[in-house]
């Protein structure tokens, strides 16, 4: 029972690079989430998508785009990386009025 | 974005000392949720709170949503070495997507 799957685990980027972190549940959850973790600001909301075929912004959208590929799946992808977006990812996945279940997390450096 | 204000940020603890964090919010929630964070990992859920002046236990934790509804408490007793982590709680509204606001964290060191 894998639960919420984060791939990679870890990365290093140049600055100006692309990638795209992917996430996956197993768990049926219709809402899935991207927060990144910085040090003394504890977990801020990137994108959402309530459901299948909807994404919405979140807090810090900047520099980010997303893709509900399935109700299983749900993408993050930075186009244009900066030291700013140093950060740790998480995805986390719900059902509605149940608390978020988190992947492990992606660590990215840019530099 | 709004941040709940936890405190304390940061504790070291004696082995079976009890702990105690709590957060506060100028907004009220609908729910509290506790989550504890191990090192490498993502947080894992501990207590949720649902009703105002709810009092919930899970084995050495307890939490409580304060009556106002903007604040709740984290009482963790007799410590041991694995409660090392840091505890973020969490307040989740209930109308929209039912935002989640989490707070900047309290980092447990326990000492054996």
């Amino acid at each position: 029972n894998a639960g919420v799957t984060q791939t990679p685990k870890f990365q290093v980027l140049k600055t100006g690079q692309s990638m795209t972190l992917q996430c996956a549940q197993d768990m049926n959850h219709n809402s899935m989430y991207w927060y990144r973790q910085d040090p003394g600001m504890g977990l801020r909301l990137i994108y959402y998508s309530a459901s299948e075929g909807t994404t919405d912004k979140g807090e810090v959208p900047n520099g980010y785009n997303v893709s509900r590929l399935n109700k299983r799946e749900f993408s993050l992808r930075l186009e244009s990386a900066a030291p700013s977006q140093t950060s740790v990812y998480f995805c986390a996945s719900r059902v509605t009025n149940s608390p978020l279940h988190f992947g492990n997390g992606t660590r990215l450096t840019v530099t | 974005g709004q941040q709940l204000n936890q405190s304390p940020q940061s504790m070291f603890i004696q082995e079976g000392e009890d702990v105690s964090m709590n957060c506060t919010s100028s907004s009220i929630f609908n729910t509290w949720l506790w989550y504890k964070q191990d090192p490498g990992e993502g947080p894992v859920l501990l207590i949720a709170l649902y009703k105002a002046g709810e009092l919930t236990s899970n084995g050495r934790l307890t939490a409580q949503f304060g009556i106002t509804r903007k604040d709740s408490f984290l009482n963790i007793s007799a410590s041991i070495p694995s409660d090392v982590g840091i505890y973020f709680c969490a307040g989740r509204e209930s109308g929209g997507y039912q935002k989640v606001t989490f707070g900047t964290g309290t980092k447990l060191q326990v000492i054996p």
